[in-house]
């Protein structure tokens, strides 16, 4: 089956750059999408088709990609930021979709 | 701006078929841009996407839980149900509804409901 993987945590100061990754051999092909959780809430989507931002999501949010690894850079995190966040894609066929396991993004 | 809100049973009995059903409000659930469907977290752990329809009975299923899942459209009522039969503690999760507009990656969750705990345990 098929999967992505993130880093279980990071850990930045406030006003530092947080970056965190999600690799998966379909992303080539297949865009990332990012989802930030505050604790007992239900996620939000931040990011859309790699690096597109939704409305009402701050500038400093940003998404990339580059081969099989797609990044979320949170530029000049705030102590607000401090949630998880999951990475979601599909599978080659596209017909699986999943999400990574998540990275708790602490902030202090 | 569509909500969603997810209600059912808070606790259902080891091997008994657990319900959900989403209310869609702010928009229709006919609507030939959208997906609706289910995804799940077990407490404290990460999220798991169950499956998704369109008001035509399109349906992509996770291929781990594809034999015990069931997903269905009332679009007289604007909603979407789920039935996850044989369940197990291992079910024992909150339980998303979410609206999927349709992406590069084909489709993605947004918005979500509030989400709806799930207690599998007799």
């Amino acid at each position: 089956s098929y999967e992505l993987t993130q880093p279980p945590s990071v850990s930045v100061s406030p006003g530092q750059t947080a970056r965190i990754t999600c690799s998966g051999d379909a992303l080539p092909k297949k865009s990332a999408y990012w989802y930030q959780q505050k604790s007992g809430q239900a996620p939000v989507l931040v990011i859309y088709d790699d690096s597109k931002r939704p409305s009402g999501i701050p500038e400093r949010f940003s998404g990339s990609t580059s081969g099989t690894m797609a990044t979320l850079t949170i530029s000049g995190a705030q102590v607000e930021d401090e949630a998880d966040y999951y990475c979601y894609s599909t599978d080659s066929s596209g017909n699986h979709r999943v999400f990574g396991g998540g990275t708790k993004l602490t902030v202090l | 701006q569509v909500q969603l809100e997810e209600s059912g049973p808070g606790l259902v009995k080891p091997s008994e078929t657990l319900s959900l059903t989403c209310s869609v409000s702010g928009g229709s659930i006919s609507s030939w841009s959208y997906y609706w469907g289910w995804i799940r977290q077990p407490p404290g752990k990460g999220l798991e996407w169950i499956a998704s329809i369109n008001h035509s009975g399109s349906t992509f299923y996770s291929a781990s839980l594809k034999s015990r899942v069931t997903l269905s459209v009332d679009t007289s009522k604007n909603q979407v149900s789920l039935k996850l039969r044989s369940v197990t503690a291992a079910d024992t999760a909150v339980y998303y509804c979410a609206r999927f507009f349709i992406a590069m990656a084909g489709i993605a969750p947004d918005p979500w409901g509030q989400g709806t705990l799930v207690t599998v345990s007799s």
